[in-house]
């Protein structure tokens, strides 16, 4: 089954940036937009960046999301203490007719 | 403002079917699709399907293809999915996402699949 890929940890202290990224093909990353969710522990995920570079409202302007070619990241700057959380990129494929795919995660946190 | 509210956790045998209800509010509900996605103690997410709510149209991941089936009950609106042939496998939490970029989520429901 198609995943995308991520590094499984990243870690900062507080006040820096961190950079994860999200590795995937033509077939995915490469065609459309990607969206990235973040997960506190013990919560349901929620959406952080949408259609690669757009912030909800409600998310503060420290995330933020770029793509080029089939990869994509999320850049985190001024870590504070509760970013510390697992988070995920995703996106639709298109070799799988409509099919939506995560990737494998990546678990940051804040030394 | 938008929630969404899943049907309490399930125990069930190995064999077995579950099916867990997401009761959307807040907005129009056949406006927005509704995903479905699941994450099995430790793991990555998971995605399983989604429903059309206006059409009823569906798609579901080749993983779960022939053990799934995601329905909307418009009068009520709810979605509904359905897991037949259960195994310990398949213990996770199951989630309900709203829209093209699951902008909004259920707060879960735990299934225990255990004999």
């Amino acid at each position: 089954q198609t995943v995308l890929t991520q590094p499984p940890s990243a870690s900062g202290t507080p006040g820096q940036r961190v950079t994860i990224s999200c590795s995937g093909s033509s077939s995915n990353i490469g065609s459309n937009t990607v969206n990235w969710y973040q997960q506190l522990p013990g919560t349901a995920p929620k959406l952080l960046i949408y259609s690669n570079n757009q912030r909800p409202s409600v998310v503060p302007d420290r995330f933020s999301g770029s793509k080029s070619g089939t990869s994509a990241s999320l850049a985190i700057s001024g870590l504070q203490s509760e970013d510390e959380a697992d988070y995920y990129c995703a996106t639709w494929d298109d070799s799988l007719n409509g099919r939506y795919v995560f990737g494998t995660g990546t678990k940051v946190t804040v030394l | 403002q938008v929630h969404l509210v899943q049907s309490g956790a399930e125990v069930q045998k190995p064999g077995a079917s579950v099916k867990v209800s997401c009761k959307p509010s807040g907005y129009i509900f056949t406006t927005y699709a509704i995903h479905w996605v699941r994450q099995a103690p430790g793991q990555r997410l998971e995605w399983m399907g989604w429903i059309n709510t206006g059409n009823g149209n569906t798609e579901y991941s080749q993983k779960f293809q022939g053990r799934v089936t995601i329905t909307r009950d418009t009068s009520a609106n709810t979605a509904n999915m359905e897991l037949r042939s259960l195994r310990s496998e398949d213990t996770s939490i199951y989630y309900c996402a709203r829209g093209d970029h699951l902008d909004h989520w259920g707060q879960g429901t735990l299934v225990t699949v255990s004999s």
